[in-house]
């Protein structure tokens, strides 16, 4: 069965600090895979997504992430964190063939003055 | 830019209520999803309809119903709430093409049922 896995409930990391956010999951083709932010109070916006080809994918507010098959990862990066950064942040995964989405259950990034 | 509107931020309710939550997308979506939002569970599926008066059970259904009678709207139905069903509820849609799968997402209804 597909599972999406975000091992960091919290994350704090000062301003200008660079960010990583980890994402595994489990599917036996390749998936699509998503980030969203969720700031609070708010719905989910997307951040960016891979579906196929080059496994560095840029997306919106500077943020990038790398498809791994061989670590079955999608990590999100960001190489400085500014304050308004601060918010959920949900990885996804969709298989070829459904409309569905797994979600991960999240990870709160605070960000320190 | 796509739009997908939740009548409700917030509704308090009474056990036992019957609770309607709306959701209007304005993209021609052929799909619609219900979300349940609950901390450290992030999002499950309570349903998601592909077509209008075409529904599919997601991974909680019970204790909601769904409708979807024109192809912008899709409600989501507690035909008796309970306290259990306090919770922050998310819509999304998206198109039917999987070359544009992408869930596009409301700002969500935050539901206390007392």
């Amino acid at each position: 069965a597909q599972s999406v896995t975000q091992p960091d409930i919290h994350i704090t990391v000062s301003e200008g600090a660079s960010l990583e956010l980890r994402c595994n999951y489990s599917y036996g083709a390749t998936p699509y895979l998503f980030w969203y932010v969720q700031s609070p109070g708010q719905g989910l916006q997307l951040l960016l997504k891979y579906f196929s080809g080059d496994t560095l994918v840029q997306g919106i507010k500077g943020f990038e992430a790398e498809f791994k098959r061989s670590q079955s990862s999608f990590n999100l990066r960001k190489p400085s964190v500014h304050w308004s950064d601060a918010a959920e942040y949900f990885c996804a995964v969709g298989a070829s063939g459904t409309y569905k989405y797994i979600f991960g259950t999240g990870t709160r990034l605070k960000v320190l003055a | 830019d796509v739009k997908v509107t939740q009548s409700s931020r917030y509704l308090v309710k009474r056990t036992g209520e019957k609770v309607f939550l709306e959701c209007v997308q304005d993209m021609d979506h052929e799909n619609m999803f219900w979300y349940r939002q609950d901390p450290g569970l992030g999002l499950r599926l309570i349903y998601f309809s592909y077509d209008v008066k075409m529904k599919e059970k997601g991974d909680i259904p019970e204790g909601y119903s769904v409708s979807r009678e024109k192809k912008e709207r899709f409600s989501l139905i507690l035909e008796s709430a309970s306290t259990n069903q306090t919770s922050m509820y998310l819509c999304a849609s998206s198109f039917t093409d999987m070359a544009k799968n992408i869930q596009y997402f409301g700002a969500g209804t935050r539901l206390s049922v007392l």
